[in-house]
């Protein structure tokens, strides 16, 4: 089974631009979670789609948006970038949004903000 | 507020030695606590997780956990530490805050294991 996949896997952006992240979940998960990790900060969740609806959210400017397809696929979108946007961002997908459920992580995608 | 912490950024152990990486966490609802590792350059890989029931949790690779109610701790365990264990090790608590699931990781460990 196919794991979770994330593109693109590098990317150099400069600031003011914007940028669109891509997650593909595991096939049959239907929960797809963002996370940004950076040395300063750590990992932080950004947000969780679960059946094309947004179910939970964390504590980032409403720069970071996101959305779910039909086919469960999600993309993350950043507006506005900011030099401190430089992160690893991380997708997990789950079968669905439980709290005890076990989330599998992407390989992130890497973004330099210059 | 949640949070977990865990206290040493790195714990270096000989191979063949026992391995503890430490682990505490504030919630004020019950806890659902995970251990995940990440390689360089690779996403998080599930270790383990404590939901309920027995306070000893066994996971991939030989690695196991306990979980202690009273002392607010889940740290991870390995009898016996391999050179490939080299990585960086992140805890996790989830629980529920205002009706919302809210997750929060610690700081991560780096466990070098010395050949």
């Amino acid at each position: 089974k196919a794991g979770v996949t994330q593109t693109p896997r590098y990317l150099i952006k400069t600031r003011g631009q914007q940028v669109t992240l891509s997650c593909s979940p595991i096939s049959g998960h239907r929960s797809v979670s963002w996370y940004q990790q950076t040395p300063g900060q750590g990992l932080q969740f950004l947000f969780e789609y679960f059946s094309e609806t947004q179910r939970n959210k964390g504590n980032f400017p409403g720069r970071f948006s996101g959305r779910q397809f039909s086919n469960s696929r999600s993309e993350m979108n950043v507006s506005t970038l900011e030099l401190g946007d430089s992160a690893l961002y991380l997708c997990a997908s789950s079968l669905v949004t439980d709290i005890a459920e076990t989330q599998y992580f992407g390989p992130g995608t890497r973004l330099l903000v210059l | 507020a949640q949070s977990v912490a865990q206290p040493e950024d790195q714990v270096n152990v000989a191979e063949g030695n026992p391995l503890t990486v430490k682990c505490t966490y504030s919630v004020s609802g019950n806890p659902y606590l995970f251990w995940y590792v990440q390689y360089p350059n690779r996403g998080l890989q599930f270790l383990l997780k404590y939901i309920t029931g027995d306070n000893l949790v066994k996971g991939s690779y030989g690695f196991e956990a306990e979980f202690n109610k009273s002392q607010t701790s889940f740290h991870l365990k390995k009898p016996s530490a391999l050179v490939s264990d080299s990585a960086l090790y992140f805890c996790a608590v989830r629980a529920y805050s205002g009706g919302y699931q809210k997750v929060t990781f610690g700081t991560g460990t780096k466990l070098q294991v010395i050949p």
